[in-house]
């Protein structure tokens, strides 16, 4: 399809475990973005990239947390010794360069994190 | 860090009603943003605006960028079935660009045919 993909939808996972996160962003797009969104809240911003490299990672919560995008296209989020509370919808969304500026995004349907 | 209001948090309309919500902040943002969830679905974009005092409209939607650049309301005029989501305020904080938005906790609606 031609919007963003994310893989797998829904993960559970036991206390401890460590998960991945794919996605693939919209063709073209040269900025992607991971965000969380818990259950009755808004989407939280984690981590941007432009290119390759992590423009900005301010919202990784901690060192748990680590995305990377070797290629400038598919990304992947990586969550070490996972916690309940890692529990949430991860949301990938991906933007051209005027996107960039202009906060138009283009967000995938997420990958659903069941921690137990 | 920086925190958005958004109200109602849930309304509940027949069809045809016209609908407002708002978002307000005691930072300043450099853009407001209105995206829309579906369930099982990500957010998808309504509405951006990029000037303080900007009012835009797309289709029954219109929005504007309060003039002090904390806040910004959202209306829907002759409400549908399909308008049926949760709507989110987002903005673009003046340091950094939008790269990082700050999204509100959203205004539920659901609309009664």
């Amino acid at each position: 399809g031609a919007g963003v993909s994310q893989t797998p939808s829904n993960k559970v996972t036991e206390k401890g475990k460590y998960v991945e996160l794919r996605c693939d962003p919209i063709s073209g797009h040269t900025a992607l973005y991971w965000y969380r969104q818990s259950l009755g809240q808004g989407p939280e911003f984690l981590i941007y990239f432009q290119g390759t490299g992590a423009a900005d990672d301010s919202g990784l919560p901690n060192d748990r947390f680590f995305a990377v995008r070797p290629e400038g296209s598919v990304s992947t989020l990586k969550i070490q010794r996972t916690e309940r509370g890692d529990s949430a919808v991860y949301l990938c969304a991906s933007s051209s360069q005027r996107g960039q500026n202009t906060g138009e995004l283009f967000f995938g349907e997420g990958s659903r994190l069941t921690v137990l | 860090g920086q925190q958005l209001n958004q109200s109602p948090q849930s309304m509940f309309i027949q069809e045809g009603e016209d609908v407002s919500m708002n978002c307000t902040s005691s930072s300043i943002f450099n853009t407001w943003l209105w995206y829309k969830q579906e369930p099982g679905e990500g957010p998808v974009l309504l509405i951006a605006l990029y000037k303080a005092g900007e009012l835009t409209s797309n289709g029954r939607l219109t929005a504007q960028f309060g003039i002090t650049r904390k806040d910004s309301f959202l209306n829907i005029s002759a409400s549908i079935p399909s308008d049926v989501g949760i709507y989110f305020c987002a903005g673009g904080p003046p340091q950094g660009g939008s790269e990082k938005l700050v999204f509100g906790k959203g205004t539920k609606l659901t609309v009664n045919p």
